[in-house]
C-alpha cells in the first residue's frame, strides 16, 4: 500500500529551528509537497521538491533524497503564528496528490 | 488574494437531506478540481477528481451515488452530499492546480457539514 509516515506531535519554543520528518512509500513518484493547515482552516501549499536537494523559501526549507524516500520540512525563527499542522504529500503515479497524516507543530513563547 | 472560492463555509442540515457545496475558481479556467474529506485531527483523502465537461473518477470506496459531482462550467465544480447521515459529517474540501502542476494545488476555505 502506499503510507506516509510524520511525526504526529512536534513541540518547539519561539525562535528555534524545527524539523519535520517525511519517510513515504508510494507507487511512483512525482514529487513530495509540503502543505500547512492552521485549525479550522484550509491548507496552503508551502515547499515542493520534484528533484533531491534543498529548497528554500523564506523562513521555511524543504529537502527531498529520492533514494531513501525521505524529506523534512525545515522551519527557522519559529513565530507563534507557526503553530499548525503540516502535511507532506507525494504525487503517485496515478498523478493523485497522496497525503501524509500530518504533523501537528505547537510554538510556545 | 483567493484563487479558489468555496460556499458555504459552514452548513448544518437535518439527516435524510442533501447539501451542494461549490467551489470556483477565480480568474482562470479550471478544467480539474479535486474534492477531499477530513475528518477531526486527520489527514485529507483524496474523494474524487471533477473533469470538466465529463464523469468525475472516484476514489475506492467512495460511493458516486452519495456524493454527486458536477463540473459543468471551466470555473465551477459542485458536491451534493445526497441523504445525508451523521457520519458524513467532515470537512470537505476542494482543490485545483492552476498552473497545471498537480503537485501545487490550492484549496476552497473548506466546508464544515454538520448532519443531526
Amino acid at each position: 500500500g502506499q503510507s506516509l509516515e510524520q511525526p504526529s506531535e512536534v513541540t518547539a519554543v519561539e525562535g528555534a529551528i524545527v524539523q519535520i520528518n517525511c519517510t513515504y512509500q508510494t507507487s511512483g513518484f512525482y514529487g513530495l509537497s509540503w502543505y500547512q493547515q492552521h485549525d479550522g482552516g484550509a491548507p496552503t501549499f508551502l515547499s515542493y521538491n520534484a528533484l533531491d536537494g534543498l529548497e528554500e523559501t523564506g523562513r521555511f526549507s524543504s529537502f527531498l533524497s529520492r533514494s531513501d524516500s525521505y524529506g523534512y520540512l525545515l522551519l527557522q525563527e519559529l513565530q507563534m503564528k507557526d503553530s499548525a499542522s503540516y502535511f507532506c504529500a507525494v504525487m503517485d503515479s496515478s498523478y493523485k496528490l497522496i497525503f501524509g497524516s500530518g504533523t501537528r507543530l505547537l510554538v510556545r513563547p | 488574494g483567493a484563487v479558489v472560492s468555496q460556499h458555504p463555509s459552514r452548513v448544518i442540515c437535518k439527516s435524510g437531506t442533501s447539501v451542494k457545496i461549490e467551489c470556483r475558481s477565480l480568474d482562470f479556467q479550471a478544467t480539474t478540481m479535486f474534492w477531499y474529506r477530513q475528518f477531526p485531527k486527520q489527514s485529507l483523502m483524496l474523494m474524487a477528481t471533477s473533469n470538466e465537461g465529463s464523469k468525475a473518477t472516484y476514489e475506492q470506496g467512495v460511493e458516486k451515488d452519495k456524493f454527486l459531482i458536477n463540473h459543468a462550467s471551466l470555473t465551477l465544480s459542485t458536491l451534493t452530499v445526497t441523504s445525508a447521515h451523521p457520519e458524513d459529517s467532515s470537512f470537505y474540501i476542494c482543490s485545483t492546480d492552476p498552473i497545471g502542476a498537480k503537485n501545487i494545488q490550492y484549496f476552497g476555505a473548506g466546508t464544515r457539514l454538520s448532519v443531526l
